[in-house]
């Protein structure tokens, strides 16, 4: 079973900042986050991770609360080719949820 | 970031043959290898873990003796699917573990007919 739950789809605005929550209450000390994207048919796309510091790359920005408990991918200007379905992962074994799939429109 | 290949992309076989899917870890090398399956519409799934050297590790309810895995280096291991069915077309991933990263190889779709 998944350890991670997302909601299922959300929509952004062009330019505008996507922010992706994601729930791991049952996260154990030592386990990373992960967050992944995955287009069509394609195999998934590795995007941030982090311990318990806010992480930033190229890419995007990495939340995670002070418990550990949640975290949040943003996304600073989503552009249309983000379009894609995001996965939250808690790194120990990757057991992929249902990710949330986010919709970029013009 | 490190590349993992997948070979090959797409294949369409006959029911009753077995195909062969490999993982390559292009620049690094991985002790661990995964393989995942992924149905349309679906998330991915893991279906084992590959241990060079070593047996792999399947989840519950993957057949081992259908899904074929075998991890003699360091920068491959490759999947069998045995007697090919067409419920076995699926999408096909793998991915390799550097340290704490993971990267996935770009799948290979698998059409059985």
């Amino acid at each position: 079973d998944a350890k991670t739950t997302q909601p299922p789809s959300m929509d952004c605005a062009e330019g505008r900042a996507a922010n992706l929550p994601c729930n791991h209450s049952t996260i154990s000390g030592n386990e990373y986050v992960y967050w992944y994207r995955q287009i069509h048919s394609q195999g998934p796309q590795y995007i941030i991770h982090g311990l318990k510091n806010n992480e930033t790359n190229e890419m995007a920005s990495l939340i995670i609360t002070e418990d550990r408990k949640s975290s949040t991918l943003i996304l600073p200007h989503a552009t249309l080719r983000d379009t894609a379905v995001y996965y939250c992962i808690t790194f120990g074994k990757l057991i992929f949820g249902t990710g949330t799939r986010l919709q970029v429109f013009p | 970031g490190a590349v993992v290949s997948q070979h090959p992309s797409w294949v369409i076989c006959k029911s009753g043959t077995s195909v062969k899917i490999e993982c390559r870890s292009l620049d690094f090398q991985a002790t661990t290898m995964f393989w995942y399956r992924q149905f349309p519409k679906q998330s991915l799934m893991l279906m084992a873990t590959s241990n060079e050297g070593s047996k792999a590790t399947y989840e519950q309810g993957v057949e081992k003796d259908k899904f074929l895995i075998n991890h003699a280096s360091l920068t491959l291991s490759t999947l069998t699917v045995t007697s090919a069915h067409p419920e076995d077309s699926s999408f096909y991933i793998c991915s390799a573990s550097r340290g704490s990263e993971q990267f996935f190889g770009p799948g290979t779709r698998l059409t059985v007919l």
